[in-house]
């Protein structure tokens, strides 16, 4: 039982790539979540799908999409990224909405 | 919108020691959650305890106790006993029970056991 995967640990991207995250979730959970955590700040919402087949904003989304291709999975992508978006990135899964949510292990991007 | 604030950026404090991290919080709800989650230096976002707001009883797990002041919108973490292991980044987080629920994090208590 792993738990909250994320996909890769740790990259580098130049400013104008594009590159997904992934995530995946084996405790049968209906909500996912995308965070970002940047130097001096708590965790803030990117994204979160509140039930396989929904998606919803949160409150930082801009520069971001994602994929909810299944109950496990839930994946984030970044179309063109930018120096902004160097940051720290957790996914995250509960239950239900509302629900004790489960992190994983996080990816540190970095945007040059 | 809900905010959560937490006034205390650093703490420190000697091994066996208890210590309490603060948390303050404001919303217009009644039923809501409340947390706090641990982070070490490998990053991992630990769940340490949960609150139920419409709960009376504070919430305990092990050395871990909240003072949830549901009036002062107070929720407090009081830990006993504390060990080399416990120092890390402490989080609070509020999350609604109704609309577009969100998990909102406060900025953080970077916490230190010294031996």
């Amino acid at each position: 039982n792993a738990g909250v995967t994320q996909t890769p640990k740790f990259q580098v991207l130049k400013t104008g790539q594009s590159m997904t995250l992934q995530c995946a979730q084996d405790m049968n959970h209906n909500s996912m979540y995308w965070y970002r955590q940047d130097p001096g700040m708590g965790l803030r919402l990117i994204y979160y799908s509140a039930s396989e087949g929904t998606t919803d904003k949160g409150e930082v989304p801009n520069g971001y999409n994602v994929s909810r291709l299944n109950k496990r999975e839930f994946s984030l992508r970044l179309e063109s990224a930018a120096p902004s978006q160097t940051s720290v990135y957790f996914c995250a899964s509960s239950e239900y909405v509302g629900e004790t949510q489960y992190f994983g292990p996080g990816t540190r991007l970095l945007v040059l | 919108a809900q905010t959560v604030t937490q006034s205390q950026p650093e703490m420190s404090v000697q091994e066996a020691e208890t210590v309490t991290l603060s948390c303050t919080y404001d919303t217009s709800e009644s039923n809501y959650y409340l947390f706090w989650y641990k982070q070490p230096p490998s990053r991992q976002m630990i769940l340490v305890i949960r609150q139920e707001a419409y709960k009376q009883q504070n919430a305990t797990e092990n050395r871990f106790s909240v003072n949830f002041q549901k009036a002062a919108k107070s929720f407090s973490l009081k830990i006993s006993d504390s060990q080399l292991g416990d120092t890390a980044m402490y989080f609070c987080a509020f999350n609604s029970n109704q609309g577009a629920q969100k998990l909102v994090f406060g900025q953080g208590t970077r916490l230190t056991i010294n031996p």
